[in-house]
């Protein structure tokens, strides 16, 4: 049973960095979320997509944020000149045709 | 706005004890609700859930929710807690409409004194 992986575990750059970060969903889910999630807060929706698209963005995915999903498969979210305040846990999730949602172990960013 | 609220912040039980764990939440219409937990650099993995019907679910590791439309609340109960299971718990919800993006609460840290 492959679940949801996500690439790398943990990332630690210097502020200003670009960083990437990579999801692959369930191979039959249609349906892809990246959360964030900060010291001691549940995740918080950032975007969603079916198939390739990008159907919806949180006001929390600033101008420096972008997602991209470009064959319907695996994700990558993308953050550009970082700033400490990025410093989180990126989740992404897959969806299927049911409403459970299926979480990845997530992608720690530290920014120094 | 929609939310969800878990009003503790830290529990702590000892082991054998029972464990009901509270979640509120606020919408318009009833929504699809949700059990998560969280282990130390772990992703969340599924507890339970609910959409309609029965009012009482029963869930994975012994754990079991009721839903109640009055009080609109979603408490997790287990009546007997085993160090394993400390954890972080997260209630969420989502609305039965558009992208189905969950709004979790912020988490109740369960501590298991053995």
């Amino acid at each position: 049973d492959t679940g949801v992986s996500q690439d790398p575990r943990h990332k630690i750059t210097k502020r200003g960095q670009n960083v990437t970060f990579r999801c692959d969903p369930i191979s039959e889910h249609n349906r892809l979320y990246w959360y964030r999630q900060t010291l001691g807060q549940g995740p918080e929706f950032l975007t969603y997509f079916q198939n390739e698209a990008q159907l919806e963005k949180s006001r929390l995915l600033s101008d420096r944020f972008s997602a991209e999903r470009p064959k319907g498969s695996f994700s990558t979210l993308e953050i550009q000149r970082t700033e400490q305040g990025d410093s989180a846990m990126y989740l992404c999730a897959s969806r299927g045709v049911d409403n459970e949602q299926f979480f990845g172990p997530g992608t720690r960013l530290t920014v120094l | 706005a929609q939310s969800v609220t878990q009003p503790d912040i830290h529990i702590t039980v000892s082991e054998g004890a029972s464990l009901e764990l509270r979640c509120n939440y606020s919408y318009g219409a009833t929504p699809y609700l949700f059990w998560y937990v969280q282990s130390p650099g772990q992703g969340l993995q599924l507890l339970l859930k609910y959409f309609s019907g029965d009012t009482l679910v029963q869930g994975i590791k012994g754990f079991e929710a009721e839903f109640k439309r009055s009080q609109s609340s979603f408490n997790l109960r287990k009546p007997s807690v085993h160090w394993r299971d400390a954890a972080e718990y997260y209630c969420a919800a989502v609305s039965g409409a558009g992208s189905y993006q969950l709004t979790f609460g912020k988490g109740t840290k369960l501590s298991v004194i053995p």
